[in-house]
């Protein structure tokens, strides 16, 4: 099971910091992605860590503002999100390799 | 970045059988890529079906199938019901990045 937090409403140029919590599985042998979605609009890969953490994957368009870290003694993957702009609005979920996805958390961009 | 293509809208006829297809813009989609097909229903979050191009989950209907057809990947359903009406996406992996398509709609009618 994996269970998003830390979404929340945030002006232009803010910060947040996402977390998944995850339980029932080997947590440490599996990578985690993030993936986004705006309202009304399909799935976007956002990030990825590898199982051990050593090895961390953004797409373009969040280099540089977004950072994937994971504590593997809490089961635990973090998502810092840097200068939000409201293209990043969406619901943000988490998924583990093999596909299990969590519900996600809602992340609100605007002034 | 790679960009993904995907049918975006598909009927399907209940008890019919359709295929939906994943491709690539760097050119033929191969088990390197892992590709995988998820499955959408308005309000929930997406539920994998198939990953690496043709394993599935115990949740995974046995009338869905994932395969490699001519350097695309594809998922097919044979047998549909009117419960696989929804949104599906494929992914690909580029070298630890990954991508998604942009979806199709299937409608079962």
């Amino acid at each position: 099971q994996l269970v998003e937090s830390g979404g929340g409403s945030v002006q232009p140029g803010g910060s947040l910091r996402l977390s998944c919590a995850a339980s029932g599985f080997s947590f440490s042998t599996l990578a985690i992605h993030w993936v986004r979605q705006a309202p009304g609009k399909g799935l976007v890969w956002v990030s990825r860590v590898s199982n051990d953490g050593t090895n961390t994957k953004y797409a373009d368009s969040m280099k540089g503002r977004f950072t994937i870290s994971r504590d593997n003694a809490k089961n635990t993957v973090h998502l810092q999100m840097n200068s939000l702009r409201d293209e990043d609005t969406a619901l943000y979920f988490c998924m583990s390799t093999h596909g299990y996805w969590g519900q996600g958390t809602l992340v609100t961009v605007s002034s | 970045q790679a960009v993904v293509t995907q049918e975006p809208s598909l009927t399907v006829s209940p008890g019919g059988t359709v295929t939906l297809t994943c491709g690539s813009s760097t050119g033929a989609v191969t088990s390197g890529h892992y590709p995988y097909w998820f499955q959408q229903k308005p309000g929930q979050a997406p539920r994998t079906l198939i990953y690496d191009t043709t394993t599935k989950h115990s949740w995974t209907p046995a009338r869905f199938s994932g395969s490699l057809l001519g350097g695309i990947a594809a998922l097919s359903l044979s047998g549909a019901q009117p419960e696989d009406e929804a949104d599906y996406y494929c992914s690909l992996s580029y070298n630890g990045a990954t991508v998604f398509g942009g979806g199709t709609k299937l409608t079962v009618l």
